[in-house]
């Protein structure tokens, strides 16, 4: 299907290393966390959420990382597979008047080398 | 199975011509929500809804319409679709927990429309 993901970062892996995924975050008061990944003529797919009375959570061959101070946050995935190609967006909640709103950042395109 | 289901998955329509974007979730979610993709520009919410009879504009309502007379539906209408609505659109729903804070959006896999 049509790319997404023009003129997104690229991030190039060996099947079997780890990956590392990075993403900044806007909003200071934001409360809560997702990773999503989205594979080509597919929605984003949920793959793990952070409070931010945490600092880490971790999952199968997942792992979330929160850095408050400099509001960042990292998705690493352990022993990467080919399976795991695909655009990963981070997401923060933020506090409206309204109610809360998630935003998504651009996303970070993701591919496993054989 | 839960799951959202977006229907049609492709559509190629004409400028002016009135259409609609069906979305169906089978999971009970109060909240559902409307979303474009664009290159570049990432997912933009169109409008969103807290529960039946609920509804409100997203970052970039012009030009859509939307409707949440049942629980499970939230179609997507646009009434003269025109060529800067070509797009991917995605719905998405989520629970909403008072007590314990916001909870993963589900996506459904998308309507990619073309306005000529």
């Amino acid at each position: 299907g049509e790319s997404v993901g023009l003129h997104l970062p690229t991030l190039s892996v060996q099947e079997g290393d780890n990956s590392i995924i990075n993403c900044a975050y806007s909003n200071s008061a934001s409360d809560y966390f997702i990773w999503y990944k989205q594979e080509s003529g597919k929605g984003p797919q949920f793959i793990i959420d952070i409070r931010s009375n945490m600092d880490k959570r971790q999952g199968q061959r997942v792992t979330v990382l929160l850095n408050k101070t400099v509001k960042h946050l990292s998705l690493q995935i352990a022993a990467t597979q080919p399976g795991d190609s695909a655009v990963y967006f981070c997401a923060e909640n933020q506090h409206m008047e309204y109610g809360n709103k998630l935003v998504f950042g651009a996303g970070t395109i993701l591919r496993v080398k054989s | 199975e839960a799951q959202v289901t977006q229907n049609p998955r492709y559509l190629i329509t004409v400028t002016g011509k009135k259409l609609t974007v069906t979305c169906s979730q089978n999971m009970n979610h109060e909240y559902m929500s409307w979303y474009r993709q664009d290159p570049g520009l990432g997912l933009r919410q169109i409008y969103y809804s807290m529960n039946v009879e609920v509804t409100d504009k997203g970052d970039v309502p012009e030009g859509y319409k939307v409707s949440r007379k049942e629980k499970r539906n939230f179609p997507l209408i646009l009434e003269s679709p025109s060529p800067n609505q070509t797009s991917l659109y995605f719905c998405a729903s989520s629970l909403i927990y008072i007590d314990r804070g916001p909870s993963p959006l589900h996506f459904g896999n998308g309507t990619r429309l073309t306005v000529t």
